[in-house]
């Protein structure tokens, strides 16, 4: 069975400090996906990775895929109060029909 | 932007009675889904459906679940006989392809509740 599991659950930062979220697994994944996800709404797509060692930036969020494709990290630079928001990893299930499996999520509170 | 939207958002429905979830997900989306996560869990899938077929079905989704397309442009999840632990909320997502550069879309979901 695959399974993702994300650390920590739960973050409480101040506004403009560093953090990382992690998002590990035993099974090789060919693709992950992170979403954010905000009170009463769908999770919504932040960014695919797929090639081992691919980092991908957004701004001030950087995504890392490890080497093997068994684990992930979302690291935001200089947190602002606007990045609350529960995050989510996702990987493709090995059946390709699209199936997706997702961590638990880590839930962000970033304090001004 | 499109998106796919959910409709109702909340629906409370007394045990045992039949209950349907409706989805409109992006009209040139070619894979559809359903997930859900119940209160303070992960969201877990239930079904992908392509072509007028079941891709695949998870362990949850037994004999009291079906997915129809009836029209087209809607996609829905049937629950024949709601029991509490079906309380939830569940996700209808869509995508154009399975390739990872064709993200699934999320629906703002349906918060089904049972009594």
């Amino acid at each position: 069975t695959q399974l993702l599991e994300q650390s920590p659950q739960f973050l409480s930062i101040q506004e403009g400090e560093n953090l990382t979220v992690y998002c590990n697994s035993s099974s090789v994944f060919s693709s992950l996906q992170w979403y954010r996800q905000e009170p009463g709404e769908g999770p919504v797509l932040l960014v695919t990775v797929v090639t081992g060692g691919e980092v991908k930036k957004l701004k001030r969020l950087t995504f890392q895929f490890g080497d093997a494709r068994k684990d992930s990290s979302l690291h935001i630079t200089a947190a602002q109060p606007g990045d609350t928001g529960l995050y989510l990893c996702a990987g493709d299930g090995s059946s390709n029909t699209g199936k997706l499996i997702f961590g638990q999520g880590t839930t962000l509170q970033v304090k001004p | 932007e499109p998106e796919v939207t959910q409709t109702p958002s909340h629906q409370v429905t007394q045990m045992g009675q039949e209950v349907i979830l409706r989805c409109v997900p992006i009209s040139n989306h070619l894979y559809f889904y359903w997930y859900r996560q119940i209160l303070g869990q992960k969201v877990e899938f239930l079904v992908s459906f392509y072509n007028n077929e079941i891709s695949e079905k998870s362990e949850i989704f037994d004999d009291q679940f079906s997915v129809e397309r009836p029209d087209g442009s809607n996609f829905t999840l049937k629950i024949r006989s709601t029991k509490l632990e079906d309380s939830a909320m569940y996700f209808c997502a869509s995508s154009l392809g399975q390739s990872s550069n064709q993200p699934q879309h999320f629906g703002d979901g349906t918060r089904l509740s049972i009594l």
